[in-house]
C-alpha cells in the first residue's frame, strides 16, 4: 500500500519561512492536498492539487510537488500557524494521509 | 452556510454495533462524493470510507473492510456509517468530509466537527 512520510515536527522562528515535506514514491504524479488541524478542531484544507489555495487561506501558504517530495511552505510564519499539518493523496481506490507534522512557531 | 454535523457517537462495548450519521446542509448534497475519516486519540488522520454521489460505489480502508458499511440518503441529505463487531481500536473521533469536486481525486473541503466513539468494556 502507498505510504506518505512526514517529519514529526518542524520548528520555525516567528516571521520566518517553514517548509513541511511529504515524501512518497513518485508522489509528483499525484495530486497532493494539505490540511491544517488545530487542537480540538476539525481539519481545514489549506492547499489542494499541489499548489492551489482555497479561498480564505493566506497567500503566505504555497505548495509544490515533484519527484518523490511534496512541500507545503508557510512564509512569514505566525503564532496562529502553529498546528498539525497533514498531506493527503488518492492511491487507486483509497485515500492516504501522511502521519502529520507538528509546526512549532518559536 | 455549508455545514456537516455528525452524531451517533458514544460509549459502546467491544463486539457491539453503532450507526453514525452526518447531516448536510447549505449545499446540494447529491452533487458531492463523501468520505468518513477517523482520528484516534492523540493520533493522525485515518481515512475510513468513500461513497459516490449515487451511493452505488463504495471504497473502504483495509482496516475496516467487512465491518463498516457506508450509505447515504440523498432525499434526507444524510450520510451514514454502520459499524459492526466494534473493537477497542475503533475508538476515535469520526469525521464526515465532503470531496471538493467529484471524480477528480480532489481534496476534502468541508468537514464536520466530528463525533467521538469510545469502544470499551
Amino acid at each position: 500500500s502507498y505510504e506518505l512520510t512526514q517529519p514529526l515536527s518542524v520548528s520555525v522562528a516567528l516571521g520566518q519561512t517553514a517548509t513541511i515535506a511529504c515524501e512518497g514514491n513518485n508522489i509528483g504524479i499525484k495530486n497532493v492536498h494539505w490540511y491544517q488541524q488545530k487542537p480540538g478542531q476539525a481539519p481545514v484544507v489549506v492547499m489542494y492539487k499541489d499548489n492551489r489555495r482555497p479561498s480564505g487561506i493566506p497567500e503566505r501558504f504555497s505548495g509544490s510537488n515533484s519527484g518523490n517530495t511534496a512541500t507545503l511552505t508557510i512564509a512569514r510564519a505566525q503564532a496562529g500557524d502553529e498546528a498539525d499539518y497533514y498531506c493527503q493523496v488518492w492511491d487507486a481506490s483509497s485515500v492516504v494521509f501522511g502521519g502529520g507534522a507538528k509546526l512549532i512557531v518559536l | 452556510e455549508v455545514l456537516l454535523v455528525e452524531s451517533g457517537g458514544g460509549l459502546v462495548q467491544p463486539g457491539g454495533s453503532l450507526r453514525l450519521s452526518c447531516a448536510a446542509s447549505g449545499f446540494t448534497f447529491n452533487d458531492y462524493e463523501m468520505n468518513w475519516v477517523r482520528q484516534a486519540p492523540g493520533k493522525g488522520l485515518e481515512w475510513v470510507s468513500y461513497i459516490s454521489r449515487s451511493g452505488t460505489t463504495l471504497f473502504y480502508a483495509d482496516s475496516v473492510k467487512g465491518r463498516f458499511t457506508t450509505s447515504r440518503d440523498n432525499a434526507k441529505n444524510s450520510l451514514f456509517l454502520q459499524i459492526n463487531r466494534l473493537r477497542v481500536e475503533d475508538t476515535a473521533v469520526y469525521y464526515c468530509a465532503r470531496e471538493r469536486n467529484s471524480g477528480s481525486t480532489d481534496a476534502f473541503d468541508i468537514w464536520g466537527q466530528g463525533t467521538m466513539l469510545i469502544v470499551s468494556s
